[in-house]
């Protein structure tokens, strides 16, 4: 079966830099969830889009954007880059934006600022 | 606010043996759903089960079962019979629209 996948895999970066992550949804998932994992910690949320619309958002930087598009993958923008910025970045999705929906992960987008 | 609390931060076993990880959540919701996640070395979440929170039967699924009691928050999950692929980190998590995890729980199997 189709899973969620996300490029790329592995992201390194300088301070100040800006980084680009993508993720395609599962078919027919028309909902997409970006999760922050730091070291040693549990997922957090960012934010989630439905049918291409924000739908919330969570502790994200305001140096963080983040779209969905009408194919319905995703890309999350980070500017000015932080040594605190690494960890790994994880996209999910679910066939809707209810809260029944099982999420399903892709493997995630391991970003290093140096 | 949702929160999900995992009191176990690490667990060892020996093969063959059970594994209970506890999970207790607090939520306002009456209706919600709760997941186990488990994140083994290589990094990805994997989903392993779900249970709804007007349903408090106790389900079995191959080696993993769970225990779900709504009167005391609780959300345990059973891993029978552990072998050495079992080692990971276990989330819990309580889904709002995104899911509030649990701190997790790593297992560590020895063979």
């Amino acid at each position: 079966a189709a899973g969620v996948i996300q490029s790329p895999r592995h992201l390194i970066k300088e301070k100040r830099e800006t980084a680009t992550l993508k993720c395609y949804p599962i078919p027919r998932h028309d909902t997409v969830y970006w999760y922050q994992q730091g070291p040693g910690q549990d997922p957090q949320f960012l934010i989630s889009f439905y049918e291409k619309m924000q739908s919330d958002k969570g502790s994200i930087p305001d140096r963080f954007s983040a779209q969905q598009f009408s194919d319905y993958h995703s890309e999350l923008n980070m500017s000015s880059l932080e040594l605190g910025d690494s960890a790994l970045y994880f996209c999910a999705s679910s066939l809707a934006l209810e809260y029944t929906d099982t999420q399903y992960f892709g493997p995630g987008t391991r970003l290093t600022v140096l | 606010a949702q929160k999900v609390t995992q009191a176990q931060t690490e667990i060892s076993v020996v093969e063959k043996e059970d594994v209970t990880l506890d999970c207790v959540y607090e939520t306002r919701d009456t209706t919600y759903y709760l997941f186990w996640y488990k994140q083994p070395p290589s990094g990805e979440l994997v989903f392993l089960i779900r249970r709804n929170s007007f349903d408090e039967q106790n389900e079995i699924s191959g080696r993993y079962s769970w225990n779900f009691q709504k009167s005391t928050s609780s959300f345990n999950f059973t891993i029978t019979a552990s072998q050495v692929v079992d080692s990971a980190v276990y989330f819990c998590a309580l889904n709002d629209y995104k899911l509030s995890f649990g701190a997790g729980t790593t297992v560590t199997v020895r063979a």
